[in-house]
């Protein structure tokens, strides 16, 4: 399967400031995820993010809020934009690779706003 | 809608014992069905998974997942569990036309020794 790294592993942020987060896979990949996971939740797809077109939002998941960058197959960056203690959650992002039909997941990012 | 039901929140064990966690989908196609774990603090692994054949799937880690149609469930088990098996387990559906998953709650795994 493939290496996936994100940078930051954690972070604690500012009511109103933004981060942004990094994935970067180890091989070339069509398709790449964005998940939430909310403190003791389950995980909830943001943002399918693909290379070369623009990300598609999943329902209650806004681009102003979670703007998605895709500049090649092997790296994508979530911005989580002023944010507010609500949006304290594991992000975690995901391929499909190396069959498009099973994902495997970064090991996140740990993201609290005070 | 899709969706996937995981009914045990937390499950208890102990170590060396047998453990089932359940899982219950709903899902009009043939679905693709996976099982991952969480560890505490850690991102998600990939034990098994089901796409089509032999209903009895065998994973990593010694797990196995038995997909029943009739039941539309994805029970994973193993025979023994050890301490290092605990953490969190997480049944998720593929769907969305082959690109989004869906996962259940979870269910958090505890071993006493």
């Amino acid at each position: 399967s493939a290496v996936i790294s994100q940078k930051p592993s954690r972070d604690i942020c500012q009511r109103g400031t933004s981060l942004t987060i990094q994935c970067q896979v180890d091989s070339q990949v069509t398709m790449m995820f964005w998940y939430r996971q909310q403190p003791g939740q389950s995980l909830t797809l943001i943002a399918t993010a693909n290379q070369g077109s623009e990300a598609t939002y999943e329902s209650g998941f806004v681009i102003d809020k979670f703007p998605i960058s895709r500049p090649n197959l092997t790296f994508s960056t979530l911005t989580v934009s002023n944010m507010s203690p609500e949006d304290s959650s594991i992000y975690l992002c995901s391929v499909g690779a190396p069959d498009a039909d099973t994902q495997y997941f970064g090991p996140g990012t740990r993201l609290t706003v005070l | 809608a899709q969706s996937v039901t995981q009914p045990d929140i937390h499950i208890t064990v102990s170590e060396g014992a047998s453990l089932e966690l359940r899982c219950n989908y709903s899902y009009g196609a043939t679905p693709y069905l996976f099982w991952y774990v969480q560890s505490p603090g850690q991102g998600l692994q990939l034990l098994l998974k089901y796409f089509s054949g032999d209903t009895l799937v065998q994973g990593i880690k010694g797990f196995e997942a038995e997909f029943k149609r009739s039941q539309s469930s994805f029970n994973l088990r193993k025979p023994s569990v050890h301490w290092s098996d605990a953490a969190e387990y997480f049944c998720a559906v593929l769907t969305g036309g082959g690109n989004k998953l869906t996962f259940g709650t979870g269910t958090q795994l505890k071993v006493e020794l």
